[in-house]
């Protein structure tokens, strides 16, 4: 069964750049044609959908954040990479790093996440 | 963007009731719809995918119905351990969450 881990700063200044890494066991990530995600949760609970890559370095983004996002994979270390640049304290939130089922017939639904990380934007 | 709005946002219910939450897309999503359960400090976890699939290993009181712009979750049968809260999720475009439901107890 895959299992997914977030891991990366819990603090970061305003104006920085959120850099959150997500390591994959269990699975290759270069198999099963499946998307990877990041989605965060903010303290009030709502959750937003930030974006995507396949393994092929394929990205799709949230409009509203597209701006600001940068989706990285590395097959060879069977992980991949946020960047979310120009933080304010809005972006504080539970990070979680996802997989989707990707283009099969029932569609991208997420099926396995990560534990999450909490990353406060703070001076 | 397509807004997901779910009702109620809070319900109260007792072990064994027949829970009903409904979700409305702002725009037909034909039945590209997931339902999640979360618990406090945990991720969330797929109970439905495709308005209607049962996720594997998921209790089969739980069940998802609908298509377009409406659908609903229903619990037949709440049990302790699905005190927790509730949302839906579009994957027709792009991707988008529910306010959620939090299921409580009576």
């Amino acid at each position: 069964q895959v299992q997914l881990q977030e891991s990366g700063p819990g603090l970061v200044k305003p104006s920085q750049t959120l850099s959150l890494t997500c390591s994959v066991s269990g699975g290759s990530i270069s198999s099963g044609g499946h998307y990877w995600n990041w989605i965060r949760q903010h303290p009030g609970k709502d959750l937003e959908w930030i974006g995507y890559i396949s393994a092929s370095g394929n990205t799709y983004y949230n409009p509203s954040l597209k701006s600001r996002v940068d989706i990285l994979v590395d097959t060879s270390e069977n992980q991949f990479y946020l960047n979310l640049s120009s933080v304010t304290a809005a972006d504080t939130a539970v990070y979680f790093c996802v997989r989707d089922m990707g283009s099969g017939s029932s569609g991208p639904y997420f099926d396995s996440w990560g534990q999450g990380t909490l990353v406060t934007v703070s001076s | 963007d397509i807004q997901m709005t779910q009702s109620p946002s809070t319900l109260s219910a007792s072990v064994g009731d027949r829970v009903t939450i409904t979700c409305r897309a702002s725009q037909s999503i034909s039945h590209w719809l997931a339902w999640y359960q979360q618990k406090p400090g945990r991720a969330p976890s797929l109970l439905i995918y495709k308005a209607s699939r049962l996720q594997s290993g998921v209790p089969s009181r739980f069940s998802g119905s609908g298509s377009g712009t409406e659908f609903t979750l229903t619990i037949s049968g709440l049990q302790p351990d699905d005190f927790a809260t509730y949302y839906c999720q579009q994957y027709n475009t792009y991707r988008t969450f529910g306010q959620g439901t939090k299921v409580e107890i009576k």
